[in-house]
């Protein structure tokens, strides 16, 4: 059960900022959304979370919608090391699986 | 902080035959699971221990999957006997809870 929708694809242009959208229409109000990513032949790598405000670290930022029921991934300068496949996920709070879905691979060009 | 460590980093081994990972975890880390990433199926979660405990297996699929977590620093996921089906890359993951989980770099297993 798909609780996450994200496009399949997209491309972005080194340098500039990657905008990266997630669905979850039916989003709880104890669930969180998170955010990983997965580069070729690693393993995924957390990348950011959260509730209902946005969120900013090292990596990224987190804009969550006033409704929840969607969010973006910001990148803020985009380079060749970030191609990869990026997950959205929605956890509730007290259960610690994570659940992967196909997520989006990005790619990203000189 | 090393990370988490899986090894072996590649085994091949034939049909039939056991076969044992292992995940040395972030020291501090209550939560430890075991993962499974195939092209057709993506990620998969298998199970997921905290405080050494098994809380949910429910991703184990068959008998044949066994997964230990003797003390905190350490887990085992034993494929016995082994099937060609099984080839797939298994991560290992700990995690405090809350936050985000760190993976390891993975076992890419291929059974012949």
């Amino acid at each position: 059960d798909a609780k996450t929708t994200q496009p399949p694809s997209m491309d972005c242009a080194e340098g500039r900022a990657a905008n990266l959208p997630c669905n979850h229409s039916t989003i709880s109000g104890n669930e969180y959304v998170y955010w990983y990513r997965q580069i070729h032949s690693q393993g995924p790598q957390y990348i950011i979370h959260g509730l209902k405000n946005n969120e900013t670290n090292e990596m990224a930022s987190l804009i969550i919608t006033e409704d929840r029921k969607s969010s973006t991934l910001i990148l803020p300068h985009a380079t060749l090391r970030d191609t990869a496949v990026y997950y959205c996920i929605v956890r509730v709070s007290n259960d610690y699986k994570l659940s992967f879905g196909a997520g989006t691979t990005v790619t990203v060009r000189a | 902080d090393a990370g988490v460590i899986q090894s072996p980093r590649h085994e091949v081994t034939e049909m039939g035959q056991e076969v044992t990972l292992r995940c040395k975890p972030i020291s501090g880390h209550d939560y430890l699971f075991w993962y499974r990433q195939t092209m057709m199926r993506g990620l998969e979660l298998l199970i997921y221990f905290n405080n050494n405990v098994p809380i949910d297996d429910s991703g184990m699929p068959e008998d044949r999957f066994s997964a230990k977590m003797p003390n905190a620093s350490f887990s085992t996921l034993k494929i016995q006997p082994s099937e060609p089906r099984d080839s797939a890359v298994y991560f290992c993951a700990s995690g405090g809870g809350a936050g985000g989980y760190t993976f390891g770099s993975g076992t890419r297993l291929t059974v012949v």
